[in-house]
């Protein structure tokens, strides 16, 4: 079973560029998270998707940052237009929704590493 | 607000050295659920352990042990005997009152661990 995969692995624009990361969930796999890691400091949650509704998007940094997850497959994330501290490392996590029950576990891609100059 | 807390920001032991990786954690929630993620070089998080509140029986897997105490706030990670494939940065991770569709973790900062050979 393939695993989450994002889309570009590394990319690096210059302030005011616009860029836009691509994350492919597990197969199932109806939650879809988005996190960032800033240089040296925690991961931290951006938003989640469960299907293609958004369910909380209280990590969005500001309104240059747009996600969408349209038929509830793929999801993309468009910086827009992109500034330095925007730099860090996305990543994507997947995992199968719990009604009631357990948490899942989340897996997660390989990230993509964004290099704002 | 949660917060989980890594203290050890980097720790270097030689090769069949056992370590332990500290992880304390800041919650107002009963229900609760904690993890621990492996990143190696390759960069993807992977998934090694979930454990929910209401189980504080520690867990053994292979040379990977947890040591769970609700009473200090730890989930604290041992590895035994250890070995340069054990080099990574380990993340420990909450996430509180698994609600349909809102299973958001928090982070701590991780721990930058090196296995010597």
């Amino acid at each position: 079973e393939a695993g989450v995969t994002q889309f570009p692995s590394h990319s690096v624009i210059e302030k005011g560029q616009t860029v836009t990361l691509r994350c492919d969930p597990i197969s199932g796999h109806d939650n879809l998270y988005w996190y960032r890691r800033v240089m040296g400091k925690e991961i931290k949650f951006l938003l989640h998707f469960v299907k293609e509704s958004k369910q909380d998007e209280s990590g969005m940094p500001n309104n240059r940052f747009l996600a969408e997850r349209t038929g509830g497959t793929y999801s993309t994330l468009k910086v827009q237009p992109a500034e330095l501290e925007d730099s860090g490392v996305y990543f994507c996590a997947s995992s199968q929704v719990s009604v009631g029950g357990p948490t899942y576990e989340q897996y997660f891609g390989p990230g993509t590493r964004l290099t704002v100059t | 607000a949660q917060k989980v807390t890594q203290a050890q920001t980097e720790i270097s032991v030689v090769e069949k050295e056992d370590v332990t990786l500290d992880c304390v954690y800041e919650t107002r929630d009963t229900t609760y659920y904690l993890f621990w993620y492996k990143q190696p070089p390759s960069g993807e998080l992977v998934f090694l352990i979930r454990r929910n509140s209401f189980d504080e029986q520690n867990e053994i897997s292979g040379r990977y042990s947890w040591n769970f105490q609700k009473s200090t706030s730890s989930f604290n990670f041992t590895i035994t005997a250890s070995q340069v494939v054990d080099s990574a940065v380990y993340f420990c991770a909450l996430s509180e009152s698994p609600n349909f569709g809102n299973e958001k973790l928090t982070f701590g900062t991780g721990t930058r661990l090196t296995i010597i050979p």
